[in-house]
């Protein structure tokens, strides 16, 4: 196991609504990562958090957003939910910013599905 | 275009056949260079990362070659485990993030 957790697992919302999603991270990694994963796709960077301040982000409307808190879990609300919006999301915890080793250590996902 | 394009495959082989898999990157800046492994249902896990020297992790091969902007990976004696989605994967110095490809689905049958 990654030792990285994220809650829920499954989640039903309707278009409209919003959602939290929830990851804490793999001991003493200081950076997490956000990722939506559509299916039969790969993984797409949504935004990164490394010390409680966003450090960078990819090409996701401002509907999406993201804290750090300070023991380095994190959490990705996502507003006016959207069908496309259906989606693995991927929390990922690295010591280094951006995992310069390129290893990111992944959670099991959140899945969400938007009707 | 996609920022990194892969044969979606499916790929079937039997067991202990040589599998090989194919990616290009559009990004020329791109710096580092990585395959990981999906299960069905379960979240990628890096598998190993990709040299321009080569480099090879047990039935493992990996190669990059920057001049044409592919990446290969190659599995020997392939074993029924090896089922599962291959991503390619790459990362920019100064990004914060990877790119990852769609992704190569390998099926070993026995």
């Amino acid at each position: 196991e990654t030792g990285v957790t994220q809650s829920p697992t499954h989640l039903i919302k309707t278009r409209g609504q919003q959602v939290t999603l929830r990851c804490s991270s793999q001991s003493g990694h200081n950076t997490v990562s956000w990722y939506q994963q559509a299916l039969g796709q790969g993984p797409q960077f949504i935004f990164q958090y490394y010390r409680e301040e966003e450090n960078g982000r990819g090409n996701f409307p401002p509907r999406f957003s993201g804290l750090q808190f300070p023991n380095y879990s994190s959490e990705l609300n996502v507003n006016a939910l959207e069908l496309d919006d259906s989606a693995l999301y991927l929390c990922a915890s690295s010591l280094a910013l951006a995992g310069n080793t390129g290893e990111l250590f992944f959670g099991e996902g959140s899945r969400l599905t938007v009707l | 275009r996609k920022e990194v394009e892969q044969d979606p495959g499916p790929f079937n082989v039997p067991e202990g056949a040589t599998v090989a898999f194919n990616c290009t990157y559009s990004n020329s800046a791109s710096q580092s260079f990585f395959w990981y492994r999906q299960d069905c249902r379960k979240e990628p896990k890096l598998l190993m990362s990709v040299y321009s020297s080569g480099n090879e992790d047990g039935r493992f091969t990996a190669q990059l070659n920057r001049a044409s902007q592919y990446i290969s990976l190659l599995i020997r004696d392939s074993k029924l485990s090896d089922s599962a989605t291959y991503l390619c994967v790459v990362m920019n110095t100064g990004r914060r993030a990877l790119t990852f490809g769609s992704g190569t689905r390998l099926q070993v049958q026995p």
